[in-house]
């Protein structure tokens, strides 16, 4: 298994402000995930971070609202940028067990934005 | 919209009864995961089972697999007041994007004790 820890846990942060949130794994892994979980929502993927290359966006999910870093393969960066009260959740970063395909979290960022 | 469906929404039983979570997906898959998420923190992973497999067991946990129907159930039994929690069922993606994950909607079970 991998051990995933981020940073911050939570936040409560102003409306236009940017929030980075960082992500650290305990093995190199070449394929790292953002999540984002809406109260009381399920999980919906942001982007998939490579090492090495632009991150992935999914639709819905642009570069300048949500940058994302990645400078090795233990390690990445989330940025809100910009907030609005619509971006309070839960957002989680994960890593993919190359060899098997289990995915494993991180405990995740609660962020408030007022 | 790709996500998957779980049944039912939420589950409230007592503590040594079966709890039985149902989870439907919409494209053909490789793996299925199912997570266990406590009062909003992170997921915990619990299982994972390939298409080729029709069931799997992991301590109190059985989760079977039926990819003609595209559905999958999770079976705790001998339910805990610690298993309360929201479950939910993964599916990786199709294609090219077959190590993105696509999460149901989640089940939210309460155990009384």
């Amino acid at each position: 298994s991998a051990v995933i820890s981020q940073k911050p846990s939570r936040d409560i942060c102003q409306r236009g402000t940017s929030l980075t949130i960082q992500c650290q794994v305990d093995s190199q892994v070449t394929m790292m995930f953002w999540y984002r979980q809406q109260p009381g929502q399920s999980l919906t993927l942001i982007a998939t971070a490579n090492q090495g290359s632009e991150a992935t966006y999914e639709s819905g999910f642009v570069i300048d609202k949500f940058p994302i870093s990645r400078p090795n393969l233990t390690f990445s960066t989330l940025t809100v940028s910009n907030m609005s009260p619509e971006d309070s959740s839960i957002y989680l970063c994960s890593v993919r067990h190359d060899r098997i395909g289990t995915q494993y979290f991180g405990p995740g960022t609660r962020l408030t934005v007022l | 919209s790709q996500q998957g469906e779980e049944d039912p929404q939420a589950l409230s039983i007592q503590e040594g009864e079966n709890a039985t979570m149902n989870c439907s997906y919409k494209t053909s898959i490789n793996n299925l995961q199912w997570y266990r998420q406590n009062s909003g923190r992170g997921l915990v992973h619990l299982i994972l089972i390939r298409s080729n497999e029709r069931e799997k067991h992991s301590g109190r946990l059985r989760v079977t697999l039926d990819t003609s129907k595209k559905s999958s159930s999770l079976l705790i039994t001998a339910s805990r007041a610690a298993d309360t929690a929201s479950y939910f069922c993964a599916t990786d993606g199709s294609g090219p994007d077959t190590d993105k994950l696509i999460f149901g909607t989640g089940t939210r079970l309460q155990v009384f004790p």
